[in-house]
């Protein structure tokens, strides 16, 4: 089965400072998906960021990117120039690639908070 | 398009009351998913559809709870009868369901149920 660990419960940065957030993953999968949602006090998740396995490039949404380990199975995002509403519960996700299956296995979540 | 739609957006009932949770999927999307998150578990996957049918309810707590989607634009989550520990907040996502870059989960709002 797999799973996914993050290992920072929370974070704080100041606004406009960059920040990155950590995620490590459990699989013996080799094509797989892994994704960034937000959850901010709205409640609402909202898609951050995602990436293919098979893809060697990190993808990258405006101040959103990733630095995508296969070998190492890590997936952090980092954020730059961090706006106060940045401010969220940050959820790292994974999900198998297989047609017809798309079960999201969902790591504990990190909170991050972004100061004046 | 409006997104996933869910309602009621918060619910408070009484324990024993039958409780039932509507959630309407972005349209043309063929997967449909329920979703619990509590403090204690984080995000469960309870149960999910595929073309209206359910595919894997194994996430489903007990007996107490079921879920429907009788068409393309319509899926409940019912708990009858409900309980204090069912309080939390219960998301709907949905998919297209297709091996690409597309076949992302997007997310409800999501129903703050409080059992009393």
């Amino acid at each position: 089965a797999q799973t996914v660990t993050q290992s920072q419960p929370e974070m704080s940065v100041q606004e406009a400072e960059t920040v990155t957030l950590s995620c490590t993953y459990d699989t013996s999968e080799n094509n797989y998906y892994l994704f960034w949602y937000k959850q901010p006090p709205s409640r609402q998740m909202i898609l951050v960021i995602r990436q293919e396995a098979y893809k060697q490039q990190n993808a990258t949404e405006n101040r959103f990117s990733v630095n995508f380990q296969k070998a190492a199975k890590s997936f952090s995002l980092k954020i730059s120039d961090s706006q106060l509403g940045d401010t969220a519960m940050y959820f790292c996700a994974f999900m198998k690639h297989n047609t017809g299956f798309q079960k999201l296995v969902f790591g504990t979540g990190t909170r991050l908070l972004v100061s004046p | 398009d409006a997104g996933v739609i869910q309602s009621p957006r918060h619910e408070v009932t009484e324990m024993g009351q039958e409780v039932t949770l509507r959630c309407k999927p972005i349209s043309g999307h063929d997967y449909l998913f329920w979703y619990r998150q509590t403090m204690m578990r984080g995000l469960e996957l309870l149960i999910y559809f595929n073309n209206n049918v359910p595919i894997d309810d194994s996430g489903m707590p007990e007996d107490r709870f079921s879920a429907k989607m009788p068409n393309a634009s319509f899926s409940t989550l019912k708990i009858q009868p409900s309980e204090p520990r069912d309080s939390a907040v219960y998301f709907c996502a949905s998919s297209s369901g297709l091996v690409r870059s597309t076949d992302t989960q997007y997310f409800g709002p999501g129903t703050r149920l409080t059992v009393l």
